[in-house]
């Protein structure tokens, strides 16, 4: 089992939606999670983090955390053609300051 | 903030030479440093982790003894590719936490490597 999975898309939504992307990972000592946004040929910028169960909104991105069930998503609200791009989950290796990224899940927005 | 400044953005070299990549943290001082690569349409793999004034640690299938880490001072780490061969031609980029434990990771904005 990898350690950190995404539903790999693409996700094409049209522009105004909501787009969910989700994320499960392996290590139940994990207690750090990161959304990354990628484009093209670009390195990838960070976009939320969530250390505590619940939900953590940050303008029209929601990350919502579940430990018990160890998953994490993002919500992407009134999308917009700029947030096409790739998202990267990242989780941190219990114990450890590494992050372990999924395979990442590509969104193209509709306009 | 947290500014990440990595170079040369792109290089092309050939078969055998050598390539040095480097990574500062502009307006923060970094213990620790992170390398990664990035094959087309793949997530990113980490390579190794780069601690100021010791030896880095490598990831398992990683050689040291080709991709040569150096993190001379808290605000600059290099990556050197060595003997570079076609196989190496990937994206490479550097990252840099602006904490200890688990801070959120500060990307450069990565070099484009092309072995010919």
């Amino acid at each position: 089992q990898k350690e950190v999975e995404q539903n790999s898309g693409p996700l094409s939504v049209p522009e105004g939606a909501i787009a969910s992307l989700n994320c499960t990972y392996s290590d139940r000592g994990s207690q750090s999670f990161f959304w990354y946004r990628q484009y093209s040929g670009k390195s990838p910028e960070l976009i939320m983090f969530i250390y505590s169960n619940g939900d953590k909104e940050d303008g029209r991105f929601t990350a919502q955390l579940n430990k018990a069930s160890q998953y994490v998503s993002l919500l992407i609200r009134d999308s917009q053609p700029s947030d096409s791009a790739t998202y990267l989950c990242a989780v941190n290796v219990a114990n450890d300051y590494k992050l372990s990224f999924g395979a990442g899940t590509t969104v193209t927005v509709r306009a | 903030g947290a500014v990440v400044s990595q170079h040369p953005s792109w290089v092309i070299c050939k078969s055998g030479t050598s390539v040095k990549i480097e990574c500062r943290s502009l307006d923060f001082q970094a213990t620790t440093m992170f390398w990664y690569r990035q094959f087309p349409k793949q997530s990113l793999m980490l390579m190794a982790t780069s601690n100021e004034g010791s030896k880095a640690t490598y990831e398992q299938g990683v050689e040291k003894d080709k991709f040569l880490i150096n993190h001379a001072s808290l605000t600059l780490s290099t990556l050197t590719v060595t003997s570079a061969h076609p196989e190496d031609s990937s994206f490479y980029i550097c990252s840099a936490q602006t904490g200890r434990g688990n801070s959120p990771l500060h990307f450069g904005n990565g070099t484009r490597l092309t072995v010919t």
